[in-house]
């Protein structure tokens, strides 16, 4: 099985600075055959379902704000928001989509410094 | 919009058994794969396990945690996925959302509001 690993744990950024989290797989979660990397990301506040803001490694979902980014390939990505938000005070999770199982990073809270 | 509602969430005894539903709108049911997602309080999320389509013989898979233990089922005439959940553990405590997967992949676009289950003696 692949493993999805978060660092930091937690996060505390001032409003309006970058706030960086990253995601390292446990093997290489991109396709020889399409050239792309099956890892999502998801933003998930506590009484909501979590809510899509990334696939294909950087593919942004419809209506996310494009302060929230991805990047990487193979094995270590990252997810940038651009400039904090009060808003985006949550946990983000990556997730890989490569073979089952489908697993899920362990989490990073974001909270405001 | 993509429409998820899952039930049947509630108290099982350790042992016991459950049955969730999700029934769902708003997409082409019947060519989606549907996916389990799970959270347990003051845990990360954890993927269940997933029903593919007619199209795809409807292939299963678990995660090892259930394996042997849940079986996901869909019924599309009725747009409905269900988890069929056996052998209830206390660490099967959480709450479940049904997801259906992308367009192109496995990554999960709409989410229900999840049940809650709970199993305690």
């Amino acid at each position: 099985d692949i493993v999805m690993t978060q660092s930091p744990d937690s996060l505390a950024v001032s409003l309006g600075e970058r706030a960086t989290i990253n995601c390292k797989s446990s093997q290489s979660v991109l396709s020889s055959s399409n050239n792309k990397n099956y890892l999502a990301w998801y933003q998930h506040k506590p009484g909501q379902p979590p809510k899509l803001l990334i696939y294909w490694a950087s593919t942004r979902e419809s209506g996310v704000p494009d302060r929230f980014s991805g990047s990487g390939s193979g094995t270590d990505f990252t997810l940038t928001i651009s400039s904090l938000q009060v808003e985006d005070v949550a946990f983000y999770y990556c997730q890989h989509y490569y073979s089952t199982p489908y697993t899920f990073g362990q989490g990073t809270k974001l909270e405001i410094k | 919009e993509v429409q998820l509602e899952e039930s049947g969430g509630g108290l099982v005894q350790p042992g016991g058994s459950l049955r969730l539903s999700c029934a769902a709108s708003g997409f082409t049911f019947g060519g989606a794969a549907m996916h389990w997602v799970r959270q347990a309080s003051g845990k990360g999320l954890e993927w269940v396990g997933r029903i593919r389509s007619k199209a795809n013989t409807y292939a299963t898979a678990y995660s090892a945690s259930v394996k042997g233990r849940f079986t996901i089922s869909r019924d599309d005439s009725k747009n409905t996925a269900y988890l069929q959940m056996n052998s209830l553990k206390t660490e099967d405590t959480a709450v479940y959302y049904c997801t259906p997967g992308g367009v192109s992949g496995s990554y999960f676009p709409g989410w229900g509001q999840g049940t809650l289950v709970t199993v305690s003696s």
